[in-house]
């Protein structure tokens, strides 16, 4: 089984502040993703990162797979209270079954007016 | 789209109890996944159906789980007996193709066994 650890897992901030949140693995994946998850919602996806070094944004949101693609960052310049939430990433795994995702336990992030 | 929908929201029973859980995935979809999310666990994967087909159902935890999707439209997991243990919240996830192209989840259903 492949595991993808999160962290920090806790994290409380000022509106306005910037953060970085990680997924590491010793694997290496296909592909991996990144959703964030409201409090009594289904997680919903954010991004999808797939070459090794790439780089996506989502507005505020900077999304990085790191060159040997067994880990990710997620980026947010000048959070604001609509931030707030559980932050999961998963793993598609390589070479295996391609409807496997792996996810982390998440990053909850509370972001404070 | 409505998006996969989940019912009930919340679930409460008593140990012992048989429970069951719906959902009806986005249609034209083609494979429906349930998981199970709880705190010391995170996501697991219990079972992915492909075209009504379960394919794996390596995650089911134990016998007392069954899964059945009867048509593209819907589908049920259900706990017999339930035990405490089994409390977390459940989602069930809809993707066009496969997994790593882009899961969409519905909104849960919080069990309780008490």
């Amino acid at each position: 089984t492949q595991l993808l650890e999160q962290s920090p897992q806790f994290l409380s901030i000022q509106e306005g502040e910037n953060l970085t949140v990680y997924c590491n693995s010793s694997s290496v994946f296909s592909s991996l993703q990144w959703y964030r998850q409201e409090p009594g919602e289904g997680p919903v996806l954010l991004v999808t990162v797939v070459t090794g070094g790439e780089v996506k944004k989502l507005k505020r949101l900077t999304f990085q797979f790191g060159d040997a693609r067994k880990d990710s960052s997620l980026h947010i310049t000048a959070a604001q209270p609509g931030d707030t939430g559980l932050y999961l990433c998963a793993g598609a795994e390589s070479g295996g079954s391609n409807y496997k995702l792996t996810f982390g336990k998440g990053t909850l992030l509370t972001v404070n007016p | 789209d409505a998006g996969v929908i989940q019912s009930p929201r919340h679930e409460v029973t008593e140990m012992g109890q048989e429970v069951t859980l719906r959902c009806k995935p986005i249609s034209g979809h083609n494979s429906l996944f349930w998981y199970r999310q709880t705190m010391m666990r995170g996501l697991e994967l219990l079972i992915y159906f492909n075209n009504n087909v379960p394919i794996d159902d390596s995650g089911m935890p134990e016998d007392r789980f069954s899964a059945k999707m009867p048509n593209a439209s819907f589908s049920t997991l259900k706990i017999q007996p339930s035990e405490p243990r089994d409390s977390a919240v459940y989602f069930c996830a809809s993707s066009p193709w496969a997994a790593n192209e882009k899961l969409f989840f519905g909104s849960g259903t919080q069990l309780s066994v008490l």
